[in-house]
């Protein structure tokens, strides 16, 4: 089974500074992860993904994250904070043959003036 | 091409009754997975339908249940409404293959209000 730990619910930046949100994960087969966006009332948009390949993974709205298998973490960065980055954002995992989607507890970001 | 769609965006019902969402994948797509979204509980898998067969299910009593049709559009079921059923009801689209975690693409979800 697999599962995801998101720490810190709630996290706070100034706009231009930079966003990092944590994510470690725990899985006993090469995992698929995902960080999803949701902004109010809304359906969850995939910011980025990792397969296979080139660990480093580039997503929308500046986004990006790394694998690190030794340290079982898929952390979210972003360099510079936007007002509108606002919202909060999960952390998922997966097995490759299958659909369903082990989602953490989920990070609200929050951007001040 | 279009997105998944919900059906209805919004819906109240009284506990004790039943209610019915709709879900329309992408086309093309064959998996409908569906989730529950609740504040105390966070995101939940509640199951999955792939060719009109479920898949894969989680750990939900049997007052939910589901079903998808040869155009692979998805319902899901909730009976007997309990005020702890109040959620946001998210539906997700996968193709058929290996990888479908992978292109699973979400709809905007049902809010489903029991009072």
């Amino acid at each position: 089974a697999q599962s995801v730990t998101q720490l810190g619910s709630h996290v706070s930046v100034s706009e231009g500074a930079l966003v990092l949100l944590r994510c470690n994960y725990s899985s006993s087969v090469p995992p698929y992860l995902f960080w999803y966006v949701q902004y109010p009332n809304q359906g969850l948009q995939l910011l980025l993904k990792y397969t296979t390949g080139a660990t480093l993974v580039k997503g929308i709205n500046g986004f990006e994250a790394e694998f690190k298998k030794s340290e079982t973490s898929f952390h979210l960065t972003k360099p510079s904070a936007h007002m509108s980055d606002a919202a909060e954002y999960f952390c998922a995992v997966s097995v490759s043959t299958a659909s369903k989607l082990t989602f953490g507890t989920g990070t609200r970001l929050q951007v001040t003036l | 091409k279009a997105g998944v769609t919900q059906t209805p965006r919004y819906l109240i019902k009284t506990r004790g009754q039943q209610v019915t969402l709709s879900c329309s994948p992408i086309s093309g797509h064959r998996s409908v997975s569906w989730y529950q979204q609740t504040p105390g509980q966070g995101l939940q898998f509640l199951f999955e339908y792939f060719s009109e067969t479920q898949r894969n299910k989680g750990n939900f009593p049997g007052r939910f249940s589901g079903r998808q049709f040869s155009n692979s559009r998805s319902e899901m079921n909730v009976s007997t409404l309990e005020l702890g059923d109040s959620a946001l009801y998210l539906c997700a689209s996968s193709p058929a293959g290996l990888s479908r975690a992978s292109s699973t693409v979400f709809g905007q979800g049902t809010r489903l209000t029991v009072v």
